[in-house]
């Protein structure tokens, strides 16, 4: 069974850095493309990073880009989200997702929570 | 960036009622469309992909249609454990975007 669980979630001031990692299980880790989603509290969805099969190619919405980093480790099956220079605005739940093969999230984590505050 | 449109905001339906939830595009995106659940305190769960097809395992009283950039959801027999927010997404070009959902109660 596929399973993505997500942690390093937690409270964190303004201007801080986080880190936040998925471990995959229950497939071949190295033949999707993962992602992370977003959603703050009471609202939508929102996608904040894409990156291919390898590592090689990464897609990050305006909102994010220049601040998030995402990175896999394909020999250990994990997906990771380097958040800097955080904003009260990224408070959310973030959620791991797998790509399915047209782009959309075939798979969720459970989620972990981000809150960005003094 | 591809701009969504969902309707409604929130409906109330009975048991056994059939609703339908609309999803319109800013731009065509060729029926690359997903619907995704979430119900309370849940993640969310992949429902319907390519606009109309099935994921496996979701039952058949959900069904996707559509084209262009109209694109809906239909529950056929709503259920209690149908009662959650949906939303739409497309897959058709980054960056990736998402309906602002809809809140489906039962009445």
């Amino acid at each position: 069974e596929v399973q993505l669980v997500e942690s390093g979630g937690g409270l964190v001031q303004p201007g801080r850095s986080l880190k936040l990692s998925c471990a995959a299980s229950g497939f071949t880790f190295n033949n999707y493309y993962m992602a992370w989603v977003r959603q703050a509290p009471k609202k939508g969805l929102e996608w904040v990073a894409t990156i291919s099969t390898r590592g090689t190619t990464t897609y990050y919405p305006d909102s994010v880009r220049g601040r998030f980093t995402v990175s896999r480790d394909n020999a250990n099956s994990s997906l990771y989200l380097q958040m800097n220079s955080l904003k009260s605005e990224d408070t959310a739940t973030y959620y791991c997702a797998r790509h399915s093969n047209r782009l959309s999230f075939d798979w969720w984590g459970q989620g972990v929570m981000v809150t960005v505050s003094s | 960036d591809i701009q969504m449109t969902q309707s409604p905001a929130s409906l109330s339906a009975s048991l056994g009622e059939t609703v339908s939830i609309e999803c319109l595009t800013s731009e065509g995106i060729s029926n690359d469309l997903a619907w995704y659940q979430q119900k309370s305190g849940k993640s969310p769960h992949l429902l319907i992909y390519s606009a109309s097809n099935l994921q496996d395992g979701v039952p058949s009283r959900f069904s996707g249609s559509g084209s262009g950039t109209r694109y809906s959801l239909k529950i056929s027999g709503m259920q209690p454990e149908d009662e959650a927010d949906y939303f739409c997404q497309q897959s058709y070009k980054y960056p990736l975007t998402f309906g602002s959902g809809t809140k489906v109660e039962i009445k």
